[in-house]
């Protein structure tokens, strides 16, 4: 089956320890994003990669960290500067690098529950 | 500040009615345009894109473009409890630069049986 898988679903940390998210896609697709999602609130953009070995930040990259080193994976890592790091994180994929329509449809993965206390 | 805007709601249809949910954006150059449907706990679902100005109907669904207006909206025909979630619009930014989206707020929408 084709999709986008994040592990864990659910994970617990302690305050000043870096934890990593997992994101695989088997879509093929070219681009792939971190988003955070607070109670109540929208999904803000925190890193985003149109292509392997290259990413940018988002609205809110304080305290975060990715990497693209192959297609299919693009791992977060929520570092002790995150201030507020409790979210439901979701990582979503597209397939094109630029284009028009369809290029820009993203699709996410069932979303990691982070709580850090 | 691009923006894309929703009322929160909750927007309450009875069953077997028409759901409207709107969403207004302030990109000019905006072209893609996505509906993506949230269940409470869960990731979003993508369930309708448009591209042109005008209708487009998938099943229940419809999807209704006026970029003069810059005013997308989705009508849910034959509301079903089931489509009890939230709605987010979420809006291509950039001109196409990049791949990002601009996501609203969402809008609740409440189905009572």
């Amino acid at each position: 089956d084709g999709g986008i898988t994040q592990s864990p679903k659910y994970l617990f940390r302690k305050e000043g320890q870096n934890v990593t998210l997992s994101c695989e896609q088997n879509l093929n697709h070219d681009a792939m994003y971190w988003y955070r999602q607070d109670p109540g609130q929208g999904l803000r953009l925190i890193y985003y990669s149109q292509i392997v070995n290259d990413f940018q930040k988002g609205d809110i990259a304080e305290g975060y960290s990715v990497s693209r080193e192959k297609k299919e994976s693009f791992p977060l890592t929520v570092t002790s500067a995150q201030k507020n790091p409790t979210a439901f994180y979701l990582c979503a994929s597209s397939p094109g690098v630029r284009g028009i329509g369809p290029s820009y449809e993203q699709y996410f993965g069932p979303g990691t529950r982070l709580t850090v206390t | 500040q691009k923006e894309v805007e929703q009322n929160s709601g909750p927007l309450s249809v009875p069953e077997g009615a028409i759901a409207s949910l709107n969403c207004t954006y302030s990109d000019r150059v905006s072209q893609s345009f996505f509906w993506y449907r949230q269940y409470s706990g869960k990731s979003p679902e993508l369930i309708m894109s448009i591209y042109s100005n005008g209708d487009k109907e998938d099943g229940r669904f419809t999807a209704q473009l006026n970029k003069a207006s810059q005013y997308v909206s989705l009508l849910i025909r034959d509301s079903q409890p089931s489509d009890s979630a939230t709605y987010l619009c979420a809006v291509n930014i950039d001109g196409g630069a990049t791949n990002k989206l601009i996501f609203g707020t969402g809008t609740l929408l409440a189905v009572q049986p």
